[in-house]
């Protein structure tokens, strides 16, 4: 099942935050998260295994919570560099082999000067 | 380290071609994995490997795509016959201990 990520779109001034969730309707093992610039590929930002764990890169954290099936994205204090698409990607319990991610549908991040 | 490796990174093809793409995952990665990305349906995932094993082929959309994995360090991804709706960008990506690398990514059109 594709996680449902809100919002579709954000746009902030240089120094604001954001959040973006991602949110399942299964029992998730761990999720994924991943921006992607205007025709590049996917770049790999974190992934949270544990329920309530927090990760950062840069000034970009992220939340886990295992309970509510749900994670959040925060973008701090966003630069320029911060704007692209942001994508969650979600792993199953239970799977055979391999981490076979779902991604929701993406939130587009514009972060202006 | 050359990071996934895709070609060709742009391919234009009439309706009812052969289109194969190729992937190259990041030596000792033990997971490959084909994605489709449209603005229609976003980043869907088409069949995975793992240790050059099918897993999951669930999300081959037809019998006209095909996956193969002759050993780790090469796959393919064909489209016998190719229609318009097969447009897209193919994703090739490969992952190790659940750290997922994508390829740049093979943009599809077929005409």
């Amino acid at each position: 099942q594709q996680p449902v990520q809100s919002p579709q779109a954000v746009i902030l001034r240089e120094g604001e935050d954001a959040v973006i969730n991602c949110s399942s309707s299964k029992a998730l093992y761990s999720v994924h998260w991943y921006r992607q610039k205007h025709g590049e590929a996917p770049v790999f930002l974190m992934i949270l295994l544990k329920g309530g764990e927090q990760k950062g890169h840069e000034k970009i954290s992220a939340s886990f919570n295992e309970k509510k099936q749900q994670s959040s994205l925060y973008l701090t204090a966003s630069q320029l560099s911060y704007s692209g698409t942001y994508f969650c990607g979600t792993e199953m319990h239970g799977k055979a082999a391999g981490n076979k991610l779902t991604f929701g549908g993406g939130t587009r991040v514009l972060v202006k000067p | 380290d050359a990071g996934v490796i895709q070609s060709p990174r742009h391919e234009v093809t009439e309706m009812g071609q052969e289109v194969t793409l190729r992937c190259k995952p990041i030596s000792g990665h033990n997971s490959l994995f084909w994605y489709r990305q449209t603005m229609m349906r976003g980043l869907e995932l088409l069949i995975y490997f793992n240790n050059n094993v099918p897993i999951d082929d669930s999300g081959m959309p037809e019998d006209r795509f095909s996956a193969k994995m002759p050993n780790a360090s090469f796959s393919t991804l064909k489209i016998q016959p190719s229609e318009p709706r097969d447009s897209a960008v193919y994703f090739c990506a490969s992952s190790l201990a659940r750290r997922t690398s994508f390829g740049p990514g093979t943009r599809l059109t077929v005409t």
